[in-house]
């Protein structure tokens, strides 16, 4: 595997389900990130973790809870999610969380709640 | 506060035609950096190029190109020779260095017509 996966790809659930996101990136970088893209609105950026240690929540509510195991993997907890809350979920990562390192993103996880 | 701003939410152009997608942005900070990216059908983001704020010249990778006008602030990307595969959602972002944000347009939707 190379670059950032993410899985599922696809997920739908209830309002009452818990679910969760993977994000894994192969790239040796310290920085993970966690966006979401809902039609017609710019990309928003959720979580930010670097070296593992979270250093931005973008007033996420409390039903998204990130976790940052280690440098690699990142997930995204889901719980009483909102159909408002339907989006496509990108995480990204980049060597540093300052300057001018790209960020590298994965396929997504294209979410629907009913 | 930073911004970015994309005036084109929808474009048509020309198989082998050149095309430019507009990006202004604004900051009071004198170090930035300003990236594009592709975002395909399928949804991922695609890094495509990279400007930073002290770069003299401006950047080209390949078919791409950032037209950097500083003092204007505007970071338009051209595209030349344009081919069927560069039909996707184009978005310009920011990143101001001493932040840990990158902030994204709202893109432009490039239609490449046979």
């Amino acid at each position: 595997e190379t670059g950032v996966t993410q899985t599922p790809r696809h997920l739908v659930m209830g309002m009452t389900n818990k679910k969760s996101l993977k994000c894994e990136q192969h790239l040796g970088h310290n920085a993970m990130y966690w966006y979401k893209q809902s039609a017609k609105k710019p990309l928003e950026l959720m979580f930010v973790y670097n070296f593992k240690e979270q250093t931005e929540n973008n007033s996420v509510p409390s039903r998204f809870s990130p976790e940052c195991p280690n440098s690699s993997h990142l997930f995204l907890h889901l719980h009483t999610l909102q159909p408002e809350d339907s989006a496509l979920y990108l995480c990204a990562s980049s060597q540093e969380i300052t300057g001018g390192n790209e960020q590298f993103f994965g396929p997504g996880t294209r979410l629907t709640v009913l | 506060a930073q911004k970015i701003t994309q005036t084109q939410p929808g474009m048509f152009v020309q198989e082998k035609e050149a095309v430019t997608l507009d990006c202004t942005y604004d900051t009071s900070d004198p170090s930035y950096g300003l990236f594009w990216y592709k975002q395909p059908s399928s949804g991922e983001m695609i890094f495509l190029i990279y400007q930073g704020s002290y770069d003299q010249q401006n950047a080209t990778e390949g078919r791409y190109s950032l037209n950097f006008q500083k003092a204007r602030k505007s970071a338009n990307l051209v595209i030349s020779a344009s081919q069927l595969g560069d039909s996707a959602m184009y978005f310009c972002a920011m990143r101001v260095f001493r932040d840990d944000k990158i902030i994204f347009g709202k893109g432009t939707r490039l239609h490449i017509l046979p």
